[in-house]
């Protein structure tokens, strides 16, 4: 069955820009959590998301924000864009025994 | 909240070798995953192993959770092998896991 399916793969956005990020889950996975990484504060968490409520979140001002589909697919979007955005944006879907799958990511650059 | 550490955090291999990788965590974990980096960011799935030992192909793992560790193993290393290895837990009543700075592996040929 299919992975976990990120979109856009890479994009580059300016200073001030708006952005939003696609996540497909494995089919059956209720769960969609999403993770920052960049080469300073290695990979951090942003948020879960389960039945489409926001189950956890991590430690990112506002920012940054997401929301989940009742089809389970999951968007962040992130406005007002800043050069420390720049980051490679991982998506992860949760099977129900608890193993995290990852997607490829989504590699933001911010000019 | 739970610190993890891995280490070594690099490690060049001559290809054929074997190696061992560590990651402790500071307290009591439901989940604990490995994970290899490929160089298009991709975190491939190694082991889910919150505790006990798992063995696929040339690679295993060990968590002693007890003792608050984890060790991956791999024998005959490959060229292919080289890449950041992550170990990453999941403790209490956090629903998120917390990775390592990873371990850079080089396998030379």
């Amino acid at each position: 069955k299919a992975g976990v399916t990120q979109t856009p793969r890479y994009l580059i956005k300016t200073r001030g820009q708006q952005v939003t990020l696609s996540c497909s889950p494995i089919s059956g996975h209720r769960s969609v959590s999403w993770y920052q990484q960049t080469p300073g504060q290695g990979l951090q968490f942003l948020f879960e998301y389960f039945s489409e409520t926001q189950r956890n979140k991590g430690n990112f001002p506002g920012r940054f924000s997401g929301r989940q589909f009742s089809n389970s697919r999951s968007e962040m979007n992130v406005s007002t864009l800043e050069l420390g955005d720049s980051a490679l944006y991982l998506c992860a879907s949760r099977e129900p025994a608890g193993e995290l799958f990852f997607g490829e990511g989504s590699r933001l650059t911010v000019l | 909240g739970i610190q993890v550490e891995q280490s070594p955090p690099d490690l060049i291999l001559q290809e054929g070798a074997n190696s061992t990788l560590r990651c402790n965590f500071s307290d009591s974990v439901n989940n604990l995953q490995w994970f290899h980096q490929n160089p298009w960011g991709q975190l491939i799935n190694l082991f889910y192993i919150p505790s006990g030992t798992k063995q696929n192909g040339r690679l295993s793992a060990t968590t002693v959770a007890t003792e608050r560790y984890s060790l991956l193993y791999i024998s005959s290393s490959q060229t292919t092998d080289s890449g950041v290895y992550f170990c990453a837990v999941e403790g209490g009543s956090q629903g998120n896991l917390i990775f390592g700075k990873g371990t850079k592996l080089s396998v030379k040929p």
